[in-house]
């Protein structure tokens, strides 16, 4: 079975600091690996998604992501954050071998302070 | 707007009702989700469609929820006699089939949450 583990409930830092959320998986076949973005009393969005090829993959907003199969993490980076990051993000994997479902970390709360 | 649309965004109701939301996905998604996202938690799955079969169900999806898609193109999300456990968001989700069945991103509709009184 996969499970996908957010290791930070929340994150507080400055505006224009850099940021990493850290999200670890665990599965014994090959995964597809996502992150969502949430603001309040939104739905989710995706930021951006792994399925295979280069290990460091860039989404929307700035943020980029890298696979690490030996350390089975997936951490989500930003250079520098603005205000309007401040948002709930979802790290989430896809069985390749199963059913469609997406199986969602806990979630890291983003605060960008001014 | 030709994203997932949820109706409605939000329900408040008294224990023991039965409460119903509906699920419009993207026109050509093949794929339909609803999953249950609780105050503190990540979105947890409910159920699957492919086209109009439903074709899984998680445990958390009690005797008193039932999920239909007609026609395979809109949804909805029963849930009967229902109680204070019963307040959460909902999300739907749909995708469309890819070739080879990689890895196709859900997009999620903006959620009914629902409360229970």
């Amino acid at each position: 079975a996969q499970s996908v583990t957010q290791l930070d409930s929340q994150v507080p830092v400055f505006e224009e600091a850099p940021v990493e959320l850290r999200c670890n998986y665990s599965s014994s076949v090959s995964v597809y690996l996502f992150w969502y973005v949430q603001y309040p009393n939104q739905g989710l969005q995706l930021l951006l998604k792994y399925l295979s090829g280069s290990t460091l993959v860039k989404g929307i907003n700035g943020f980029e992501a890298e696979f690490n199969k030996s350390q089975t993490s997936f951490h989500l980076r930003k250079p520098s954050v603005h205000i309007s990051d401040t948002a709930e993000y979802f790290c989430a994997g896809l069985n390749s071998g199963g059913y469609q479902k997406v199986t969602f970390g806990t979630g890291t709360k983003l605060q960008v302070i001014p | 707007d030709t994203g997932v649309s949820q109706d409605p965004r939000h329900k408040i109701t008294k224990r023991g009702q039965n409460v119903t939301f509906r699920c419009d996905p993207i026109s050509e998604h093949n794929r339909l989700y609803w999953y249950r996202q609780t105050l503190g938690q990540g979105p947890e799955f409910l159920t699957y469609f492919q086209n109009e079969a439903q074709l899984e169900k998680s445990r958390l999806l009690s005797d008193r929820f039932s999920a239909e898609r007609p026609k395979g193109s809109f949804s909805t999300l029963e849930i009967q006699r229902t109680e204070q456990g019963d307040s959460a968001m909902y999300l739907c989700a749909s995708s469309v089939t890819i070739a080879g069945g990689r890895g196709n991103e859900q997009f999620f509709g903006p959620g009914t949450r629902l409360t229970v009184l």
